[in-house]
């Protein structure tokens, strides 16, 4: 079974461009949650997909940040513009189930660097 | 809050047992705990997870309190594939915080050869 995918692993863009980060989860599975490390901090959460719906993106920091994930299958995230404070490992995350009954897959995540 | 706290470093031998501890004093009775473990340029790693019971799969074992305040990853033979940053995750019920895993800082594994 393929595991989650990221795409690219990693970015280097100047501050002001647009970057766009890709996430294919675990075919088939409805839930996909989007996390970061930024700045050698903890690893926080951005947001949570059930299929093509947000469930929960009160972890987004803001409106230059928008997730997509249209048809339900691999998701977007797009930074415009980016700033410096943005850099950081972005992990994309899949679970069949919603709840506590089930582990996470994560990716390897997507090094972006704000120069 | 939904934190845990653990150990900044930890440092094992080689096919030694290893213990990681966690405390989570203030639990509630829905709160499962979580182990997760990132290795070096990888994205975190789902080790375990339990409720109440003690827990074995094949990675581990997690030992919990009688109170649920505390508990304890047990890796039974320690490799050099398992130094890792290891995160103890308490999640609260869904109302609270949805389906959201809560990082803290972690436990830095180093194992000896």
């Amino acid at each position: 079974e393929a595991g989650v995918t990221q795409f690219p692993s990693h970015s280097v863009i100047e501050k002001g461009q647009t970057v766009t980060l890709r996430c294919d989860p675990i075919s088939g599975h409805d839930n996909l949650y989007w996390y970061r490390r930024v700045m050698g901090k903890e690893i926080k959460f951005l947001l949570h997909f059930v299929k093509e719906s947000k469930q929960d993106e009160s972890g987004m920091p803001n409106n230059r940040f928008l997730a997509e994930r249209t048809g339900g299958t691999y998701s977007t995230l797009k930074v415009q513009p980016a700033e410096l404070e943005d850099s950081g490992v972005y992990f994309c995350a899949s679970s069949l189930v919603q709840g506590w009954n089930y582990g996470y897959t994560f990716g390897s995540g997507t090094r972006l660097t704000v120069v | 809050d939904a934190k845990t706290t653990q150990p900044n470093s930890m440092e094992s031998n080689e096919e030694e047992p290893v213990h990681l501890p966690c405390n989570h004093s203030t639990i509630s009775g829905t709160d499962y705990i979580h182990w997760y473990r990132q290795l070096p340029s990888q994205g975190p790693e789902y080790v375990i997870h339990g409720l109440t019971s003690n827990v074995n799969n094949r990675m581990a074992s997690l030992a919990i309190a009688e109170d649920r305040k505390s508990s304890t990853l047990i890796l039974h033979r320690a490799t050099l594939r398992d130094a890792a940053v290891y995160y103890c995750i308490r999640t609260q019920g869904r109302e609270t915080s949805g389906s959201r895993l809560t990082f803290g800082e972690g436990t830095q594994l180093t194992v000896n050869p």
